[in-house]
């Protein structure tokens, strides 16, 4: 299968603490997108790279949040200090950036984090 | 500044029934505008997009989705529903200039009784 992989699927954290969720893409995809998704709720956008660079990033990511995609490849979602109010379903994903049009983005099976 | 406006958050139908699941936009640009069907702790599914052309869009699994401009909408339609379509449905619209990032609906629960 070389679909959109999420790890770790899980994740149960004590408030306070830091964790770190990984990426990878379909291969040649270029672009990568981060959304958040809280029950009940559409996902909602949060950052996304184009290659190496980070483009966009929305104003739900605060600055304990932090994202990187080294060598464009792989990405990783940082959140410091992790918050209750953290604990939501977190979605990868790409999608090939032709310039034409908008490109379908694929998405990952998530990482649901709970912060106790 | 885009948004999307799922109508109904809960939607019953029985099986063979027709499926109606309603999306409303607001672009100031032209938009894409796409379906996704999630499933229980599962990633999204794309089903079908718009971007341009042919203003009836088909979808896989017997869905489509019809781009009315002048309502604004996008809605979903299946004609007979599978007790396999049981799932959380979300509509989202895109723009050309907005990096190709999605702003989701809330989504509709979407149950098929027996």
């Amino acid at each position: 299968d070389t679909g959109v992989s999420q790890n770790p699927r899980h994740k149960i954290t004590k408030r306070g603490q830091n964790v770190t969720f990984r990426c990878d893409p379909i291969s040649e995809h270029n672009r990568l997108y981060w959304y958040r998704q809280t029950l009940g709720q559409g996902p909602e956008f949060l950052t996304y790279f184009q290659n190496e660079a980070q483009l966009e990033k929305s104003r739900l990511l605060s600055d304990r949040f932090s994202a990187e995609r080294p060598k464009g490849s792989f990405s990783t979602l940082e959140i410091q200090r992790t918050e209750q109010g953290d604990s939501a379903m977190y979605l990868c994903a790409s999608s090939l950036d032709r310039a034409r049009y908008q490109e379908t983005q694929y998405f990952g099976p998530g990482t649901r984090l709970l912060v106790l | 500044a885009q948004s999307v406006t799922q109508l109904g958050s809960h939607v019953s139908v029985s099986e063979g029934a027709l499926v109606l699941l309603r999306c409303n936009y607001s672009s100031s640009v032209p938009p894409y505008l796409f379906w996704y069907v999630q499933y229980p702790n599962q990633g999204l599914q794309l089903l079908l997009k718009y971007t341009t052309g042919a203003t009836l869009v088909k979808g896989i699994n017997g869905f489509e989705a019809e781009f009315k401009k002048s309502e604004t909408s996008f809605h979903l339609t299946k004609p007979s529903a599978h007790m396999s379509d049981a799932a959380e449905y979300f509509c989202a619209v895109s723009a050309y200039n907005q990096g190709g990032k999605l702003i989701f609906g809330q989504g509709t629960e979407l149950s098929v009784k027996p």
